[in-house]
């Protein structure tokens, strides 16, 4: 169990332009998520998949963003002209969950990638 | 969304003292979990505790669901105890967890 990674941890970017973070879940878990966090905040939630499959999604999570997780392993998540505003933590988790059980499960979450928009 | 009040916000203890954080949510529950985020921001697992009672080492926590709140108790803390503790609520609606704000724990020497 190597735990959840993120890459980059930093990432600093000037206004307008894109950016794409990937999320490493623990190998055997099919349901990931990813969360914001701003300073001084709790991680806010931004979405979720189950599998490839993205089944909940957050009103944080503007058109400007998007996630993927093509092949039900690793996700990205990308962030088209970036603003001021976006700068944040960006936070993935994973968890078990299990075939055919609707229940919830404990979420299990990554260092981050940090985000610093100039 | 169902809303996650934490209390205090501030903590300051002396190394040795016990202390109660405290997690009120405004709905029922099926999720319900704390974490310890640590100075370089990694979120580590506590306790998954949508009700009942565990314990690990010096860490406890309690939860009654029918009365919408959580406890976690820190025994004898330990300069390593500080950061920020998070209670995190997922709702019968979906999967995602509902943060409270946290409350920041500094134990000094």
């Amino acid at each position: 169990d190597t735990g959840v990674s993120q890459d980059p941890r930093h990432k600093i970017t000037k206004r307008g332009q894109n950016v794409t973070f990937r999320c490493d879940p623990i190998s055997e878990h099919n349901r990931l998520y990813w969360y914001r966090q701003t300073l001084g905040q709790g991680p806010e939630f931004l979405t979720y998949f189950q599998n490839e499959a993205q089944l909940e999604k957050s009103r944080l999570l503007s058109d400007r963003f998007s996630a993927e997780r093509p092949k039900g392993s690793f996700s990205t998540l990308e962030i088209q002209r970036t603003e001021q505003g976006d700068s944040a933590m960006y936070l993935c988790a994973s968890s078990l969950g299990g075939l055919g059980l609707a229940g919830p499960d404990t979420q299990y979450f990554g260092p981050g990638t940090r985000l610093t928009v100039l | 969304g169902i809303q996650v009040e934490q209390s205090p916000p501030d903590l300051i203890l002396q190394e040795g003292a016990n202390s109660t954080l405290r997690c009120n949510f405004s709905d029922s529950v099926n999720n319900l979990q704390w974490f310890h985020q640590n100075p370089w921001g990694q979120l580590i697992n506590l306790f998954y505790i949508p009700s009942g009672t565990k314990q690990n080492g010096r860490l406890s926590a309690t939860t009654v669901a029918t009365e919408r709140y959580s406890l976690l108790y820190i025994s004898s803390s330990q300069t390593t105890d500080s950061g920020v503790y998070f209670c995190a609520v997922g709702s019968n609606s979906g999967y995602a967890l509902n943060f409270g704000k946290g409350t920041s724990l500094l134990v000094t020497p």
